[in-house]
């Protein structure tokens, strides 16, 4: 595909259950970010992927949340025991990686998971 | 710790310039971004400065990076209200895999 793509678009979900949010990043894009936007507010970084594995998850906020990239591509956000506060659109971001070409992150256009 | 501010709301006419202002904390910065949201969408990147320069220009957008103040802006001449949109502006450190630092972003509406 041309970009990032996330899904599903929305997410409405109860206070509890378990969420899975995906992104499918730029093909050939080896690194791959997740940020969280709450209202009125930039995004916040979650957790990076070079390749498979989880570079840096210092974003995440407790253990509830969770992501894996099996394969280096697509990306899958876990979300155990929802709580009404985790209510917010959830960015996904990839670059093609690497000192030379990290600086540049494209975005798709997000999972907006609201927790009843 | 990191900060990024960023001023909340800018209201301005049709065919007027833009002046959107940024100040970041962190020193050892490399990157500083502009991404624009509009409604229902994701972050479109629309420029970027290394920090070892001072201005940057793409057609209707000029960066301007004041280092020692820690304070960039970005002007958008002849505005238009399809530019009516929220602004953030980010910073990056060097080293790849470093996460962008948010500022809060600047709501522009554009009157015509």
């Amino acid at each position: 595909g041309a970009g990032v793509s996330q899904t599903p678009s929305n997410k409405v979900t109860e206070k509890g259950k378990y969420v899975e949010l995906r992104c499918d990043p730029i093909s050939g894009h080896t690194a791959l970010y997740w940020y969280r936007q709450s209202l009125g507010q930039g995004p916040e970084f979650l957790i990076y992927f070079q390749g498979t594995g989880a570079a840096d998850d210092s974003g995440l906020p407790n253990d509830r949340f969770f992501a894996v990239r099996p394969e280096g591509s697509v990306s899958t956000l876990k979300i155990q025991r929802t709580e009404r506060g985790d209510s917010a659109v959830y960015l996904c971001a990839s670059s093609l990686g690497g000192p030379r070409y990290d600086n540049e992150q494209f975005f798709g256009p997000g999972t907006r998971l609201t927790v009843l | 710790g990191e900060d990024v501010e960023q001023s909340l709301f800018l209201s301005v006419r049709e065919g007027d310039s833009s002046v959107i202002n940024c100040t970041y904390t962190d020193s050892s910065s490399t990157y500083l971004y502009w991404y624009k949201q509009e409604p229902g969408a994701g972050l479109q990147l629309l420029t970027y400065i290394f920090s070892n320069m001072d201005m940057k220009q793409d057609q209707r957008l000029t960066v301007l990076l004041n280092k020692k103040d820690k304070h960039l802006s970005l002007r958008i001449a002849d505005t238009q209200t399809g530019d009516s949109a929220i602004y953030f502006c980010a910073e990056k450190g060097e080293q790849a895999g470093t996460a962008l630092i948010f500022g809060k972003g600047t709501t522009l509406s554009v009157s015509s």
